[in-house]
């Protein structure tokens, strides 16, 4: 069974970049029948879609995201990575990584999840 | 706004029957992309819990239903349980955004 851990600061300051990664276990990052991804959660808000890559390096951004966005795939270490540029207080989240079955469209593997606060 | 329009709120009482709905568009339910759902519980990562419009992942018990129709899809708790207090969100693509987009989110309360 596939495992997701993210890891990174759990505090960030605004104007900065967020760095996050995401560290694969049970399953190869280099399967192609997954996209890699990232998910957000707004405190006490709905679940947003951020961005995934495939194994190719292929990547699909939120457009709402997307000039401030890098996802990026380290297949040596088994871990994708997300850089958010220039942050607010709008980007305090929990920030989830989880694999999306490329075939069937869905999120079948979630990590725990990682609370990043952007202070000012 | 989400993309996909769930109910705030939803409660039933243990043993009873709810649903919940997700109205998409034709850019994403209605174009023949699948809805997925998801049951978050509180303090933790959402949890596939149906795929496809209709499939539950192994381990998921069958009181979970799915269906969809048109630009709609809906999700069916049946014989209610106290454990089943969670907010639900489905999920789909949307072919407009090029990307995944949820639905707002549903809390259900078992009274």
């Amino acid at each position: 069974q596939v495992q997701l851990q993210e890891s990174g600061p759990g505090l960030v300051k605004s104007s900065q970049t967020l760095p996050l990664t995401c560290t694969v276990s049970g399953g190869s990052i280099s399967n192609g029948g997954y996209y890699w991804s990232w998910i957000r959660q707004h405190p006490g808000k709905g679940l947003e879609w951020v961005g995934s890559i495939y194994f190719s390096g292929k990547t699909s951004y939120n457009p709402s995201l997307k000039s401030r966005l890098t996802i990026s795939l380290d297949t040596s270490k088994h871990q994708f990575s997300l850089n958010l540029s220039s942050v607010t207080a709008a980007d305090t989240a929990v920030y989830y990584c989880a694999s999306n079955w490329r075939l069937g469209n869905y999120f079948d593997y979630w990590g725990q999840g990682i609370l990043v606060t952007v202070s000012s | 706004q989400s993309v996909l329009t769930q109910p705030p709120s939803v409660s039933g009482a243990p043993g009873q029957r709810v649903t919940i709905s997700c109205t998409g568009s034709s850019s994403n339910i209605g174009a023949g992309y699948n809805a997925h759902w998801y049951q978050q519980l509180p303090g933790t990562a959402p949890k596939l819990l149906i795929h496809g419009n209709s499939y539950r992942p192994s381990g998921v018990p069958d009181r979970f239903s799915g269906s969809n129709s048109g630009t709609s899809a809906s999700l069916a708790i049946s014989g209610l349980q106290a454990e089943d207090e969670a907010d639900y969100y489905c999920q789909s693509y949307d072919s407009s955004l090029s990307g995944w987009v949820f639905g707002g989110g549903t809390k259900l309360t078992v009274l």
